[in-house]
């Protein structure tokens, strides 16, 4: 597609509920990233896909949170049992340089909002 | 954990107006730097990408500055527009501490017509 499309939107999701967020990313991009921005934060790092693989996970804050890329393209975040401290903007990314440091930068998708009430 | 630090965290200034804002990153293991604008309710969209001391680059009424051996970089903005209205965002990247960039928290600017 022509940019990074992320779905739902919005999410509201009862505490202790489990979610799934979207991510494509633009096709040919094999780098994709997934970031979250809580209030008056700047988006931290959560999981980096070279491909299909996880090449870096150290950003999960907890076993509760899993991503999944199984084709090389499409990604799923998946957080379960969630909690009001998991509400934030939920952002993925994609890049053509692997590691994203390259001369492309990243392209962002517009985040999903979720809110776990 | 690296620290980026933006500043101010927010700013208004009128239609016209030039301004500024400060990204301070660490000097040391420098690589790359990022300069990303997001409006509200949109992506946060790539500005410049800077990886070179002194580098100065430019879009439109945008510039950026890089000084990598003390470790800020400066987004300027000329004559300001409504549609300037964002949150500024830089990200650091060194890759000795993994696949990541670091983000600071953003200059939030609103441009009062």
């Amino acid at each position: 597609g022509a940019g990074v499309s992320q779905t739902p939107s919005n999410k509201v999701t009862e505490k202790g509920k489990y979610v799934e967020l979207r991510c494509d990313p633009i096709s040919g991009h094999t780098a994709l990233y997934w970031y979250r921005q809580s209030l008056g934060q700047g988006p931290e790092f959560l999981i980096y896909f070279q491909g299909t693989g996880a090449a870096d996970d150290s950003g999960l804050p907890n076993d509760r949170f899993f991503a999944v890329r199984p084709e090389g393209s499409v990604s799923t975040l998946k957080i379960q049992r969630t909690e009001r401290g998991d509400s934030a903007v939920y952002l993925c990314a994609s890049s053509l340089t692997p590691g994203g440091a390259g001369s492309d930068g990243y392209t962002f998708g517009s985040g999903t909002r979720l809110t776990v009430v | 954990i690296l620290n980026v630090e933006q500043s101010p965290q927010s700013l208004h200034v009128q239609e016209g107006d030039s301004t500024n804002f400060t990204c301070s990153f660490p000097s040391s293991n420098f690589y790359a730097l990022h300069w990303y604008r997001w409006e509200t309710a949109k992506s946060p969209e790539a500005l410049f990408v800077m990886t070179l001391n002194g580098d100065e680059k430019k879009k439109g009424r945008i510039s950026a500055t890089l000084n990598t051996k003390e470790g800020y970089s400066y987004l300027y903005i000329k004559g300001s527009q409504p549609e300037d209205s964002a949150t500024y965002l830089c990200a650091f990247f060194d890759p000795n501490t993994g696949n990541q960039f670091y983000f600071g928290t953003g200059t939030s600017l609103t441009v009062i017509p």
